[in-house]
């Protein structure tokens, strides 16, 4: 139900943006979040957006650095990132939100990942 | 927005039971019943098998369970079983619209 596109590999300093194509749901009903994992570590998560795109949260790590949109007229979520570092290196997961329009409930239907690496 | 703590690694045997705990603090875990746990098996996704502190979603079994004391939630796994082997992570609302997740536990079943 979610399909992430976008990664790739992108040098230091550069941008990238990833997608996230949503099918079967009520898209526009659901905040989404965005979450990271390095290779060989755990979960960190990234950034989230409300369900109208009105609010718009974000991880210290990526703040000033990285914007979360969505467009509920094409069910599609995106994260713009730019001054990509070699820490952004990771697969970069997207989620919905078990707490429709709030992000903070818990995530319960996810995407199967895009690997973005940063590197020289 | 520091990482909420949890045990490297948990073991048990078939048919027991375990216990992972997650340790936060005062802003996030001990201050919301806001705590969801997430099972990943090596190469996929995570899944999510508990929210809001104890709330199952559909179709994840009844031997996951989720509580919390103070500052620190637990995910209870009974009569264990050879698919629950796999990395464990918590993640709680910390205030301020944010989300930490936990460091990770990876549950062996003997």
């Amino acid at each position: 139900q979610l399909l992430e596109s976008g990664g790739g590999l992108v040098y230091p300093g550069g941008s990238l943006r990833l997608s996230c194509a949503a099918s079967r749901f009520t898209f526009s009903s659901y905040a989404m979040n965005w979450v990271r994992q390095a290779p060989g570590k755990g979960l960190k998560w990234v950034s989230s957006i409300s369900g109208s795109g009105g609010g718009t949260y974000y991880a210290d790590s990526v703040k000033g650095r990285f914007t979360i949109s969505r467009d509920n007229s094409k069910n599609t979520l995106y994260l713009q990132m730019n001054s990509l570092r070699a820490e952004d290196t990771a697969v970069y997961y997207c989620a919905s939100s078990v707490g429709g329009h709030y992000h903070y409930y818990g995530m319960d239907v996810w995407g199967q990942g895009t690997t973005v690496t940063v590197s020289s | 927005q520091s990482a909420l703590t949890q045990p490297a690694s948990v073991s048990g045997s078939p048919g027991q039971s375990i216990t992972i705990s997650c340790t936060g603090t005062s802003s996030d875990v001990g201050s919301y019943n806001l705590v969801s746990w997430y099972q990943q098996h090596p190469g996929e996704a995570p899944k999510m098998m508990i929210y809001e502190g104890s709330k199952r979603p559909s179709g994840v079994s009844i031997r996951f369970s989720g509580s919390k004391s103070g500052n620190t939630a637990s995910l209870t796994i009974s009569g264990l079983q050879a698919e629950d082997e796999a990395d464990y992570y918590c993640c709680s609302y910390a205030g301020s619209s944010t989300l930490v997740f936990g460091g990770g536990t990876k549950l062996t079943v003997l």
